[in-house]
């Protein structure tokens, strides 16, 4: 069975400071692992997918398949990145996706 | 850009009545997909949907449930016979494949 585990519920930081939400998995296969965010009163938004490598509003996630994470990071945390943050797992049937309990990111001026 | 969206916004029902949430993916979408978050909890997976039957579904998505995708563009949630723990937020969402799915705002329902 294939499981995402968030393990901070709440994380408060001030403006500036360095920001790392964590995120494990457990899946025997080859995931697909995303990071989606949804802001206040918002739908939830596709923020990072771990096969695109790319950077998002200054986010970065490395999947480390030793570890089996895909913790989400940013260097210098804006007050506009306060929102919830979900880690999900694809398990590349293209059936369904498994989240994680979410991350409420809360970024202090 | 082309969004899914969500039909009510918000539904309150008496317990045993039938509910229908509707979802309108985005247009040239295949693969379908409910899922809902209890308050407090995280997003469980009820049901995908793709080609016009079920591919799968969870445990959660029991008899009571059933979707249908009527008419080429809507697929909709129908609960039979509500109970106070169906209360929720229920978000429906599509992909192509290989690609993220995107997401609706989702329908808050309410059992009273």
């Amino acid at each position: 069975a294939q499981r995402v585990t968030q393990p901070e519920k709440l994380l408060s930081v001030f403006k500036g400071a360095p920001v790392e939400l964590k995120c494990n998995y457990s899946y025997s296969g080859s995931p697909e692992l995303f990071w989606y965010v949804q802001y206040s009163r918002q739908r939830l938004q596709l923020l990072l997918r771990h096969i695109s490598r790319e950077s998002i509003k200054g986010f970065t996630a490395d999947l480390n398949k030793g570890e089996t994470s895909f913790h989400l990071k940013k260097p210098f945390a804006q007050e506009e990145d306060s929102a919830m943050y979900y880690c999900a797992l694809d398990n590349n049937a293209g059936n369904m996706l498994t989240f994680g309990g979410g991350t409420r990111l809360m970024v202090k001026p | 850009e082309p969004e899914v969206t969500q039909t009510p916004s918000h539904q309150v029902t008496q317990m045993g009545q039938e509910v229908i949430l509707r979802c309108v993916p985005i247009s040239n979408h295949l693969y379908f997909y409910w899922y809902r978050q209890i308050l407090g909890q995280k997003v469980e997976f009820l049901v995908s949907f793709y080609n016009n039957e079920i591919s799968e579904k969870s445990e959660i998505f029991d008899d009571q449930f059933s979707v249908e995708r009527p008419d080429g563009s809507n697929f909709t949630l129908k609960i039979r016979s509500t109970k106070l723990e169906d209360s929720a937020m229920y978000f429906c969402a599509s992909t192509i494949l290989n690609q993220p799915q995107h997401f609706g705002d989702g329908t808050r329902l309410s059992i009273l």
